[in-house]
């Protein structure tokens, strides 16, 4: 069984510049989220995509985005990168049976971008 | 607005110590309850899952409980070692999980 893979693992943006982060769920999973975690603090919620449909979204503006394809591999869109933005993002995954339940999420290693 | 809070915010004790991590909610609906360990600058891994209609879940050394009337959950490590030391996160899973900011664990040989 393969785990959450993700890429790339660390990534410098200058400020202004759009950037592409990539998550591998794990086998049998249909549910891709994605949170950032700032230093020091816990992780928070960007959006979830469950059956290629985003299926909740927390507190981010616009140009964050995301797809999930097919195979349920997802993908973090940022637009005009803010020096803000420097953070480790996370993606997790999980079996979701219908859109409100909640199943065992399984995290990635993350990915660190640094926006100068 | 859902509110995770985990006391303390860091701990340090020596090897072979029983100790207890808190996690606390601002309300009590109906939840799971999920534990995650970290290492620094990596991503999370899953510890323990409590269902919202269970009371514990325990895994080997770690026991966690979940007491919804109270929105508390506790994460229990008996007979702790040095490659316990890392950040312990609480989250609150309902279609997304709402972390607290963790505890940051520090195990002395």
């Amino acid at each position: 069984e393969t785990g959450v893979t993700q890429s790339p693992t660390h990534l410098i943006k200058t400020r202004g510049q759009q950037v592409t982060l990539r998550c591998s769920s794990q086998s049998g999973h249909n549910t891709v989220s994605w949170y950032q975690q700032a230093l020091g603090q816990g992780p928070q919620f960007i959006f979830q995509y469950y059956r290629e449909e985003e299926n909740g979204r927390g507190n981010f503006p616009p140009r964050f985005s995301g797809l999930q394809f097919p195979n349920y591999s997802s993908e973090l869109n940022v637009n005009a990168l803010e020096l803000d933005d420097s953070a480790l993002y996370l993606c997790a995954s999980s079996l979701k049976l219908r859109t409100s339940s909640y199943n065992e999420q399984f995290f990635g290693p993350g990915t660190r971008l640094t926006v100068l | 607005k859902q509110e995770v809070t985990q006391i303390p915010a860091a701990l340090s004790v020596p090897e072979g110590e029983n100790l207890v991590l808190n996690c606390s909610f601002t309300d009590s609906a109906i939840y799971n309850l999920q534990w995650f360990r970290q290492d620094p600058g990596k991503g999370l891994t899953s510890l323990l899952l409590i269902q919202s209609s269970q009371r514990e879940q325990t895994s080997g050394r770690l026991n966690a409980s979940l007491d919804k009337s109270s929105g508390r959950s506790t994460l229990y490590i008996a007979a702790s070692q040095p490659g316990d030391s890392a950040t312990y996160l609480c989250g609150r899973g309902y279609q997304k999980v709402t972390f607290g900011t963790g505890t940051k664990l520090q195990v002395i040989p």
